[in-house]
């Protein structure tokens, strides 16, 4: 276990449905990242949060709303999604959003949008 | 924008011998350099780390190379086993730029007995 857990695991969600990605970290981190990964792509950055404040929205669908109450816990709500959103969702966390350490990253939502 | 090629897509060796994997980018060159390991279905597990100041960085079977002239880092796995295969990702560290890590396509690669 890397100390990130995101749930769910899977997910299957209708266009006109909502839901969320939840993501929680045991490690004491202060920073944290949503990250995409689609087949054949590479991981995109979505969000960053750095002492529960967003430092970074890069270019993402309004469609995706992330929401970080406090350092250890990072949601992605969802609503009205596209089938081309399907893909694997990975929150990461690391000490701080300076430069120098590791990420951790979660096992990821598998999300299928129908 | 920054961008990053990992040369190749899949790279298939046979069991004891060196795999190497390259990384090359545009652009910004980061203080820092990862190098990560991802396995099917699950999130991406940190290998390596080097900084723009050092050359050469090994971890056991495991040797990164980082040139900023060339803009480029190697990634070795010397003795290769098939439990090394899975797919390697490279990350610029872009932190001090403001951003975040920002990762390449990845190699899968392939060790067969």
């Amino acid at each position: 276990e890397t100390g990130v857990t995101q749930t769910p695991r899977h997910l299957v969600m209708g266009m006109t449905n909502k839901k969320s990605l939840k993501c929680e970290q045991h490690l004491g981190h202060n920073a944290m990242y949503w990250y995409k990964q689609s087949a054949k792509k590479p991981l995109e950055l979505m969000f960053v949060y750095n002492f529960k404040e967003q430092t970074e929205n890069n270019s993402v669908p309004s469609r995706f709303s992330p929401e970080c109450p406090n350092s250890s816990h990072l949601f992605l709500h969802l609503h009205t999604l596209q089938p081309e959103d399907s893909a694997l969702y990975l929150c990461a966390s690391s000490q701080d959003s300076v430069s120098g350490d590791e990420a951790f990253f979660g096992q990821g939502t598998r999300l299928t949008v129908v | 924008s920054q961008k990053i090629e990992q040369n190749s897509e899949a790279l298939n060796i046979q069991e004891g011998k060196t795999a190497t994997l390259t990384c090359n980018y545009t652009n910004y060159s980061p203080a820092y350099l990862q190098w990560y390991r991802q396995d099917p279905g699950r999130g991406p597990v940190f290998l390596l780390l080097i900084r723009e100041n050092e050359k050469e960085k090994r971890k056991e079977r495991l040797k990164v190379t980082f040139d900023t002239t060339l803009k480029q880092s190697l990634f070795h796995i010397t003795a290769s086993q098939p439990a090394d295969s899975a797919t390697y990702l490279c990350a610029l560290d872009m932190r001090q730029a403001g951003t975040a890590l920002i990762f390449g396509k990845g190699t899968t690669l392939s060790v067969s007995s």
